[in-house]
């Protein structure tokens, strides 16, 4: 079975600290990506990368910074957190570039920011 | 920008059909559809692909109109575990980058 997953189901963290969310993936895929999920806004891309030490800004990069030193690993890092930074977050990845690409999801880390 | 998904929610009965769309205003590669039951990851369903071709769920169908950028997934004799958010994802290149919908809240009831 194919998995994704998550460092921390939840997160409490106070306004200002330095936050690291851990996504691994087992599956050997070349790319990964970080959302946040918020109510009524759906699923908005982060950061994702194709290929180790390679990254790219998604559509909400500010306030947020990402690090992929090994294949199965993709880290997405607050550098100084704020309250409007709490949120669900999801890692995601997928087998290859173009064609049947299809994403899989871990199972998210509630971040709460206070 | 986000594509607009249509109805925003849908409530049916077991054994209903549900239509629900995703509309681009960007010329589009492919189009994804992700199912996410509350509390859970999203779950891929279907993908479309520019061209004609598409993979997916066996009881779920699913259309893309590539002159309209517009795609529909058809959920035919609902199920109770059909119940959840739907969310399109859209490819506007081949480049592996999605941008999904705000997503439709379907719920089966009895």
């Amino acid at each position: 079975d194919v998995k994704v997953t998550q460092s921390s189901r939840y997160l409490v963290k106070r306004t200002g600290e330095k936050v690291f969310l851990e996504c691994v993936q087992d599956m050997d895929h070349e790319n990964m990506f970080w959302y946040r999920q918020d109510p009524g806004l759906g699923l908005r891309l982060i950061y994702f990368s194709y290929d180790v030490k390679m990254k790219e800004k998604g559509d909400i990069p500010e306030g947020y910074s990402v690090s992929r030193e090994k294949k199965e690993r993709f880290s997405l890092i607050l550098e100084s957190a704020s309250t409007n930074q709490t949120s669900m977050y999801l890692c995601a990845s997928s087998p290859r570039l173009g064609g049947y690409n299809e994403q899989f999801f871990g199972p998210g880390t509630r971040l709460t920011v206070l | 920008q986000q594509p607009v998904q249509s109805p925003q929610a849908v409530i049916l009965r077991e054994g209903e059909d549900a239509v629900i769309n995703c509309s681009s205003s960007k010329a589009l590669y492919s189009v994804h559809w992700y199912r996410q039951k509350h509390g859970e990851a999203p779950v891929f369903l279907m993908i479309l692909l520019k061209g004609g071709e598409q993979k997916g769920h066996e009881k779920i169908s699913a259309s893309f109109n590539e002159k309209k950028q517009q795609s529909s997934l058809y959920l035919t004799a609902s199920q109770l575990s059909y119940s959840g958010t739907y969310f399109c994802g859209t490819e506007g290149g081949s480049n592996y980058k999605l941008t999904f919908g705000k997503g439709t809240l379907l719920t089966v009831n009895p």
